[in-house]
């Protein structure tokens, strides 16, 4: 079965502009989670949602939000672009509980210019 | 807060040589812990998890809750085997990641 997709792969955004990057996990998997990924402070956790709801967020600002739909695709905004936003952001997903394994997706390559 | 800690950010070692990539963490309840891999240009996949007690490609890693330690082990590393590892805790669905360790083996 198809693995985790995001889209889009790369992208470019000019500073103070919003970004939204889009997941779709794993066929069944109801648990969506996202992550930044930077040279400097490595795979940091952003939020995880499951069954349309936020379950769990990490030490972002407001500026970084998500959204889960019914079918389990999640989405992901930045707003107010600023220079430090330029990273990797990785899309994972699980079945459902905290003892599931969970599976990566290959990232959206952001830069913000 | 729990924390994950990879002191090497770089390791290199030689063809059939034995390789340890180090793991400490901090948390104040009953730990889930996993290693994770990245090989080049490819996705993040798991490559064990501590509650499995398996091994996979060769690897194995023991929970050590006296020393909070969960390093991973290889008795001979492969070329095949250079990769990003990252050594990650979860607690409810809340993955901590460590820094990752390059790990470089040499022909």
């Amino acid at each position: 079965k198809a693995g985790v997709t995001q889209t889009p792969r790369y992208l470019i955004k000019t500073r103070g502009q919003q970004v939204t990057l889009s997941c779709s996990p794993i066929s069944g998997h109801r648990s969506v989670s996202w992550y930044q990924q930077t040279p400097g402070q490595g795979l940091q956790f952003l939020f995880e949602y499951f069954s349309e709801t936020q379950r769990n967020k990490g030490n972002f600002p407001g500026r970084f939000s998500g959204r889960q739909f019914s079918n389990s695709r999640s989405e992901m905004n930045v707003s107010t672009l600023e220079l430090g936003d330029s990273a990797l952001y990785l899309c994972a997903s699980s079945l459902q509980t905290g003892r599931d394994t969970i599976y990566f997706g290959e990232g959206s390559w952001l830069t913000v210019v | 807060a729990q924390r994950v800690t990879q002191p090497e950010k770089l390791l290199s070692v030689f063809k059939g040589a034995p390789v340890e990539l180090k793991c400490n963490y901090s948390y104040s309840g009953s730990p889930e812990l996993f290693w994770y891999v990245q090989y080049s240009r490819q996705r993040l996949q798991l490559l064990l998890r501590h509650i499995s007690r398996e091994s996979i490609k060769g690897f194995t890693a023991d929970l050590n809750k006296g020393e909070t330690s969960f390093h991973l082990k290889k008795p001979f590393a492969q070329e095949e085997d250079s990769a990003m590892y990252y050594c990650a805790l979860r607690h409810n669905n809340d993955m901590r990641f460590g820094a990752g360790t390059r790990l470089t083996v040499k022909p």
